[in-house]
């Protein structure tokens, strides 16, 4: 079955410095999404990127996907402490094989200041 | 904007107890899908609802899960003889089919079953 899983496991930085996660997927996909999620609360989408795209941007935000690796990066640049989170990808299955979507494990990301 | 709202935000229950979650999407989301999160680990794919029809179940899903979304608004998810494995983070989340596959989650119901 696809699954998402992220790498590393764990993330501490120091505030300002950039943030690069991983994650890794087994079968084909429509699309990759990164939430973010902040302890106690909902997840936070964050950017989709379709299977035909290779780079996009949102802010501090660069997510590149590889589909040939089936593997995803998430750069967040100039890290705030407010980025700290764990976030998650997430694949979405080929178009018409429904909306089962999974999420990896997560990376817990943690900016000191 | 009011955001996907769920009630109740907490239910503690013993086990063999039956309990029912609410989710409420953002009104012009026509899609809902309800996920299961526990500690540690990204929320697991339950249920999708495409206005009232539930289109598609995971395996995850037992018969003592059922779901239903009668009028393509609001939601329900109902768990029958709670048992403790049940005891999780259970999330709701709502989109629309003309963003494609962008989901915007509540707050989630935390279950605890004693």
């Amino acid at each position: 079955s696809q699954q998402g899983e992220e790498d590393p496991q764990a993330l501490s930085i120091q505030e300002g410095e950039n943030a690069t996660m991983n994650c890794s997927y087994k079968t084909s996909i429509n699309n990759l999404q990164w939430y973010r999620q902040n302890s106690g609360r909902g997840l936070v989408h964050l950017i989709l990127i379709r299977s035909n795209e290779r780079e996009k941007h949102s802010g501090r935000l660069r997510v590149t996907l590889d589909t040939s690796k089936k593997s995803s990066s998430l750069l967040i640049t100039a890290s705030r402490a407010a980025d700290t989170a764990s976030y998650f990808c997430a694949t979405g299955p080929p178009y018409g094989y429904g909306q089962n979507f999974v999420f990896g494990p997560g990376t817990r990301l943690s900016v000191l200041p | 904007d009011t955001g996907v709202s769920q009630n109740p935000r907490h239910k503690i229950t013993k086990r063999g107890q039956n309990v029912t979650f609410r989710c409420d999407p953002i009104s012009e989301h026509n899609r809902l899908y309800w996920y299961r999160q526990t500690l540690g680990q990204g929320p697991e794919f339950l249920t999708y609802f495409q206005n009232e029809a539930q289109l598609e179940k995971s395996r995850l899903l037992s018969d003592r899960f059922s779901a239903e979304r009668p009028k393509g608004s609001f939601s329900t998810l109902e768990i029958q003889r709670t048992e403790q494995g049940d005891s999780a983070m259970y999330l709701c989340a709502s989109g629309n089919s003309g963003t494609q596959y962008e989901q915007y989650f509540g707050p989630g119901t935390r279950l605890t079953v004693t």
